[in-house]
This record gives C-alpha cells, sequence and structure tokens, in this order.
C-alpha cells in the first residue's frame, strides 16, 4: 500500500501567484481531510469531504482557499491569490468511514512558502 | 466545545527512562480518542486509539494509553524510552461525527 499521496512536497511561490496542492487517498477510503500545520496555530482540519462530496468547509480561511475531488482517487486544494501568511505544511488525510471510521492516515505533507 | 489540551510543550526523558504524555480533553459524551506521532519533516502517523471497553489501550511501538473518565484524561504512557522516539506526539479527539480536534503536541526529546 503507497499510503496517501502528496505533490509537491515542497513548494515555493511569490505573493500573489495561484498554488496548488494535490493529494491521491489510500485505494478504498471513502473521506479525505485537508489539514495546515503551523507554529502558531497547530493542526487545523481546512476541509473534510466523504464519497468525493464535501462535508465541512467551515475550516476553510477565507474565500482565497478552494478544495475540489472530482473523483475518489484525487482531491486538491487551490489558494488563489497566495499570501505569506498562508505559508505552512499542508496534509492530506483519507479514512474508511466504514470499520474504524476515524483512522485518519496521513500523507507527508507539502510545506508551502510564500514569499 | 469540545477541545484537546496537552499541558506540556516540551519534555525531555533519558533513554531507558519511562514516559507519560499527557491529554485532557473537554467532550460531553464518549470521547474517541487518538495518540499520533510525528517525526521531524513527516505526517502523522496512529499510535493508539480508544473507542470504548478497555480503558487500558496498546499502540505500535511499545505505547499504551489509559482512558480516565473521572479524569477526562488520556495519557500516553511508555515504560522505556528510545532515542528513535524522538518526535512531536499530538493527541486527538473526534467531534461533530468525523473531525479530528487536535492538541497542540508535545515535543519529546530523549537525551542519552
Amino acid at each position: 500500500d503507497a499510503g496517501v499521496i502528496q505533490s509537491p512536497r515542497h513548494e515555493v511561490t511569490e505573493m500573489g501567484q495561484e498554488v496548488t496542492l494535490r493529494c491521491k487517498p489510500i485505494s478504498g477510503h471513502n473521506s479525505l481531510f485537508w489539514y495546515r500545520q503551523t507554529m502558531m496555530r497547530g493542526l487545523e482540519l481546512l476541509i473534510y469531504f466523504n464519497n468525493n462530496v464535501p462535508i465541512d468547509d467551515s475550516g476553510m480561511p477565507e474565500d482565497r482557499f478552494s478544495a475540489k475531488m472530482p473523483n475518489a482517487s484525487f482531491s486538491t486544494l487551490k489558494i488563489q491569490p497566495s499570501e505569506p501568511r498562508d505559508s505552512a505544511v499542508y496534509f492530506c488525510a483519507s479514512s474508511l468511514s466504514l470499520g474504524s471510521p476515524y483512522e485518519q492516515y496521513f500523507g507527508p505533507g507539502t510545506r508551502l512558502t510564500v514569499t | 466545545a469540545q477541545s484537546v489540551t496537552q499541558p506540556d510543550i516540551h519534555i525531555t526523558v533519558s533513554e531507558g527512562a519511562s514516559l507519560e504524555l499527557r491529554c485532557n480533553y473537554s467532550y460531553g459524551a464518549t470521547p474517541y480518542l487518538f495518540w499520533y506521532v510525528q517525526s521531524p519533516g513527516q505526517g502523522l502517523q496512529l499510535l493508539l486509539k480508544y473507542f470504548s471497553g478497555d480503558t487500558l489501550v496498546q499502540g505500535i511501538k511499545g505505547f499504551e494509553a489509559e482512558f480516565k473518565r473521572s479524569q477526562s484524561s488520556f495519557n500516553l504512557r511508555k515504560p522505556s524510552v528510545h532515542w528513535s522516539d524522538a518526535a512531536e506526539y499530538f493527541c486527538a479527539v473526534v467531534v461533530n461525527g468525523n473531525k479530528l480536534v487536535f492538541g497542540a503536541g508535545t515535543i519529546l526529546r530523549v537525551k542519552s
């Protein structure tokens, strides 16, 4: 099992540019979560999907952030335009909503730096 | 609101010594509780979980945790720490069906 795959692992961009982060969940998992980790705020849930449908996006900081899940094996988190305060590590996690529904498996993260 | 508190930001223990990391939760019903570990530059790995039943749960890497409802605690323990255990540890609770709320984390340093 390849685990949750995220790309890119590192992203450096200039303020105002569009950034797209990608995630491939574990095959067979039907829930997907996007988190942001910063020193100041710790780990925050941004949005989660169940069966490709966004269930809760209350953690999305503002309209500059958007997330999609066009199919069961792919999701994107987009920031447009990016700002320096968006610099953080972004994690994707997936889980199976049957059995042990709350066991989330995390990807390695994408470290985003906005200059 | 449901929350998780990890009172210790940093803990340093000697290799071979015992370890206890504290976690307190605020939740009305029976909580679903987790401990995750994060090594530098890595994602989070699940160590153990508590849903119901036996209040002492065993996890991977020799870790265990005990759920104490009377104290609203779910402390993580290990009898003998190895240098490879140095990492950041997060306690988490499930809220609103499927969301995890994490504590601020405890950084464990192991000295030889």
